[in-house]
């Protein structure tokens, strides 16, 4: 099935540091979103982005929707061990009464005390 | 207020076999969706019902079927079970077929033996 491209695939970083990733899509989006996910664990909204260029904050993290619509970013700020998991993003264009989320492909966030 | 609740939490099943998974949307949500999330991969589209109407399908076979009670509540239904169908499921809830702000349960793992 479709997926987006989230990059990196993995990330190894140190409690405080920042984190950057990013995901592609080759095609336009009208809403990006941004899950984390646990183990054994369904996804857990992060944030939700609607309007291209939109820069949006929940705490430590901030996204970013793409001026093109085919990308968004999230960034976290000053590390925590409990940041520990997958986050994927996932576009969706609402359309003929369907939500239809695309997921990205991951990325996995490990924070070494 | 809970949450998404999907039941049963984990299940084995035999090849052949047929599976019945079960989803609560959060109290006033009225449109459910059905992911597949196989190990490694981001959430696939499987369904979405709004108002007991199925408003969207995935690239699954018509092996997977579902359903939404007047209660909102959904069913989904696996017909002989093949290995590849070996999976969480995850269920998302969310409050109008508008609205794209998702909230998933935290799954079924499915596994076929």
């Amino acid at each position: 099935g479709q997926q987006l491209n989230q990059s990196p695939q993995s990330m190894f970083i140190q409690e405080g540091e920042d984190v950057s990733m990013n995901c592609t899509s080759s095609s336009i989006f009208n809403t990006w979103l941004w899950y984390k996910q646990d183990p054994g664990e369904g996804p857990v909204l992060l944030i939700a982005l609607y309007k291209a260029g939109e820069l949006t904050s929940n705490g430590r993290l901030t996204a970013q929707f793409g001026i093109t619509r085919k990308d968004s970013f999230l960034n976290i700020s000053a590390s925590i061990p409990s940041d520990v998991g997958i986050y994927f993003c996932a576009g969706e264009n609402y359309g003929g009464a369907t939500n239809k989320l695309i997921f990205g492909t991951g990325t996995l966030l490990a924070v070494q005390p | 207020d809970a949450g998404v609740t999907q039941s049963p939490t984990h299940l084995i099943k035999t090849r052949g076999q047929h599976v019945t998974l079960r989803c609560s949307p959060i109290s006033g949500h009225k449109s459910v969706s059905w992911y597949q999330q196989v190990l490694g991969q981001g959430p696939q589209f499987i369904f979405q019902y709004y108002e007991k109407e199925e408003r969207g399908r995935g690239n699954f076979p018509d092996r997977f079927s579902a359903r939404q009670f007047p209660n909102y509540s959904s069913e989904l239904n696996v017909n002989a079970l093949l290995l590849g169908d070996s999976a969480l499921y995850l269920c998302a809830s969310s409050g109008i077929t508008g609205s794209t702000e998702a909230f998933f349960g935290q799954g079924t793992r499915l596994t076929v033996v």
